[in-house]
């Protein structure tokens, strides 16, 4: 199993501003995941990023709007850039490996 | 890849009944998993079915898979108000490279 840490766990942001969320492993791992949860609905991928090489983006996604890095084999951010309130989100990073995940607590981002 | 459905979207029922969940998805699977999301937090892995199994208990809980209908469900037996979540199906698609695809999601409220 994998603890993940996930800052800040809440945000209030303003229109047109950038924010950076921090996920950290306690451990070493190959890929981590980035997952976008917009309100009452579902879990919808947004990037896979491996240590190393550029993150892989969904469709829909692009780097521009959610860049990430991923710097070593236990961090990773994703930034949310020019935000407007359609980015109103819970942002969860996850890691894992045969398949099952685990999650941080998640990034609830509230833009205004 | 598609989301996968789930039924009921709500659910709720009293302390010691039993609970069933259902989800149906479009693709051929690796595995299908269930989580658990308690009140727009990080989800919690609950269990794992692969996709030449076709029954798995953990605890309280039991999945069942179907892939000639392209089908699972979770019941959880003797429900508890602790239980009260939010539920997901994720299915790791075949050729996807362990990315998951989550269901809908069915919201579950258990009453005393």
């Amino acid at each position: 199993s994998a603890v993940i840490s996930q800052k800040p766990s809440r945000d209030i942001c303003q229109r047109g501003t950038s924010l950076t969320i921090q996920c950290q492993v306690d451990s070493q791992v190959t890929m981590m995941f980035w997952y976008r949860q917009q309100p009452g609905q579902s879990l919808t991928l947004i990037a896979t990023a491996n240590q190393g090489s550029e993150a892989t983006y969904e469709s829909g996604f692009v780097i521009d709007k959610f860049p990430i890095s991923r710097p070593n084999l236990t961090f990773s951010t994703l930034t949310v850039s020019n935000m407007s309130p359609e980015d109103s989100s819970i942002y969860l990073c996850s890691t894992g490996e045969a398949g099952e995940l685990f999650f941080g607590e998640g990034s609830r981002l509230t833009v205004l | 890849s598609q989301q996968g459905e789930e039924d009921p979207q709500a659910l709720s029922i009293q302390e010691g009944e039993n609970a069933t969940m259902n989800c149906s998805y479009k693709t051929s699977i690796n595995n299908l998993q269930w989580y658990r999301q308690n009140s727009g937090r990080g989800l919690v892995h609950l269990i794992l079915i692969r996709s030449n199994e076709r029954e798995k208990h953990s605890g309280r809980l039991r999945v069942t898979l179907d892939t000639s209908k392209k089908s699972s469900s979770l019941l959880i037996t003797a429900s508890r108000a602790a239980d009260t979540a939010s539920y997901f199906c994720a299915t790791d698609d075949i050729g996807t490279a362990s990315k998951l695809t989550f269901g809908t999601g069915t919201r579950l409220q258990v009453t005393l």
